[in-house]
């Protein structure tokens, strides 16, 4: 299974932008990357998903290295709605490994 | 839109009971999903239902059993409660297999065994 590294935690200022990094060296070809985040006291909130190339929805964008080793999410203007643990996942077909995640914290 | 439903909320037991977890989603979703987050940890996958009429283990399913009753409704059972499955479970649900689709989770149980 693919595993990831991510900091434990970041903060940014309020409306700056903030780049969440994941690592995930032993990804398989097939692995789509997800992003997910977790509010206190709420379950994970789908974030977005790519496979090779960047994505982009409302909620953020997703850089994703070209050898596919890593990936950053990207937060365009942070709020402090946006304070939650944040979770890279490389999903393979039911396998969908959660690590301990980032803790973004936003400061007003 | 309710999206995925679970009951109880809260709940406390004493070790050897037994309970069910509810879950319902409404999404016409074909999978689903048992997780348990322990504090301070990612979730752990306990049982999936990739589709109607079909359960497999995940990564801790010791101690629990799942029936999928039909296409909406996935429910967890402790048969006897233990104190290491105190944790919080959430369940989830996705159009199809996860590796390319999102999964939805609802707000999760808080379960506390005595």
């Amino acid at each position: 299974d693919a595993k990831t590294t991510q900091p434990n935690s970041m903060e940014s200022n309020e409306e700056e932008p903030v780049h969440l990094p994941c690592n995930h060296s032993t990804i398989s070809g097939t692995d789509y990357i997800h992003w997910y985040r977790q509010l206190p006291s709420q379950g994970p909130e789908y974030v977005i998903h790519g496979l090779t190339s960047n994505v982009n929805n409302r909620m953020a964008s997703l850089a994703i290295a070209e050898d596919r080793k890593s990936s950053t999410l990207i937060l365009h203007r942070a709020t402090l709605r946006d304070a939650a643990v944040y979770y890279c996942i490389p999903a393979g077909t039911y396998k969908y490994i959660f690590g301990t995640g980032t803790r973004l914290k936003v400061l007003a | 839109n309710a999206g995925v439903t679970q009951t109880p909320k809260f709940q406390v037991l004493k070790t050897g009971q037994s309970m069910t977890l509810q879950c319902a989603q409404d999404m016409n979703h074909n999978s689903m999903y048992w997780y348990r987050q322990d504090p301070g940890m990612g979730l752990r996958l306990i049982y999936y239902s990739a589709s109607e009429g079909t359960t497999d283990k995940g990564e801790v399913p010791n101690g629990y059993n799942v029936s999928r009753l039909n296409k909406r409704e996935f429910s967890l059972r402790l048969e006897s409660a233990a104190p290491s499955q105190t944790s919080v479970y959430f369940c989830a649900s996705s159009e199809g297999p996860w590796d390319y689709q999102p999964q939805h989770f609802g707000d999760g149980t808080r379960l506390s065994i005595l």
